[in-house]
């Protein structure tokens, strides 16, 4: 069976310090992955997604960005943090028309 | 584009009492249809879909039905329970490799 795998689960970060979100998948191979974040009293906005090593789509122009080094492997990256990046970040594979399935996700509090 | 409006919460109903959370959506093509849920402080589980005009999900006491004409997935459980508290995302996947989904509905279930 395939698990998705996401870490940390909590961090805290100063304004201005990388970040680097990490979430790999199991059980299944050439996944199309992706990366959403829940902010405080919003819904989910997709960040990035990915259908292949190397090929990342980016949905928001933002402070972040994201990089598949490996088939299963998904990273999720800052230079500096901003205070208004602060939020819920899950991490999900899928396969096309069908279900999208979730990490644990990692609540990101920058301070 | 594609789009999910879903109800504005938050939601609270009493214990056995009826649900329902409206969803609407907007696509170029025939989606596939999705609720999650979201338990306090865990990602997200699908719940129910559908894929397919007329289709009915259902899971745990939900249901949902894919109603093309009026552009629809609302979801219904008759007797709600302590244990259902949580938030719920409607969603759509299109033909691509993209979620659309809504801003979440927060429900809270009192004894």
């Amino acid at each position: 069976s395939q698990t998705i795998h996401q870490w940390p689960a909590t961090l805290v970060q100063p304004v201005g310090s990388p970040l680097s979100l990490e979430c790999t998948v199991e059980g299944t191979s050439n996944p199309n992955l992706y990366w959403y974040r829940q902010a405080a009293g919003r819904g989910l906005q997709l960040l990035f997604y990915s259908v292949g090593i190397g090929q990342i789509s980016s949905e928001v122009p933002q402070n972040l960005s994201a990089s598949r080094p490996q088939d299963r492997q998904f990273i999720l990256s800052s230079k500096k943090l901003l205070l208004s990046d602060s939020g819920f970040y899950l991490c999900a594979w899928g396969r096309r028309v069908t279900e999208a399935f979730f990490g644990q996700g990692t609540r990101l509090t920058v301070v | 584009g594609d789009s999910v409006t879903q109800m504005e919460g938050p939601v609270t109903l009493s214990e056995e009492a009826f649900l329902t959370i409206n969803c609407t959506y907007t696509a170029t093509g025939y989606p596939s249809l999705f609720w999650y849920v979201q338990y306090p402080g865990e990602g997200l589980q699908l719940l129910l879909k559908a894929t397919k005009a007329d289709d009915k999900g259902s899971n745990k006491g939900f249901e949902a039905t894919y109603r093309k004409e009026t552009t629809s997935f609302h979801l219904e459980k008759g007797s709600v329970q302590v244990s259902d508290s949580a938030v719920y995302f409607c969603a759509l996947s299109d033909s691509g490799n993209q979620f659309y989904f809504g801003t979440g509905t927060s429900l809270t279930v009192i004894p």
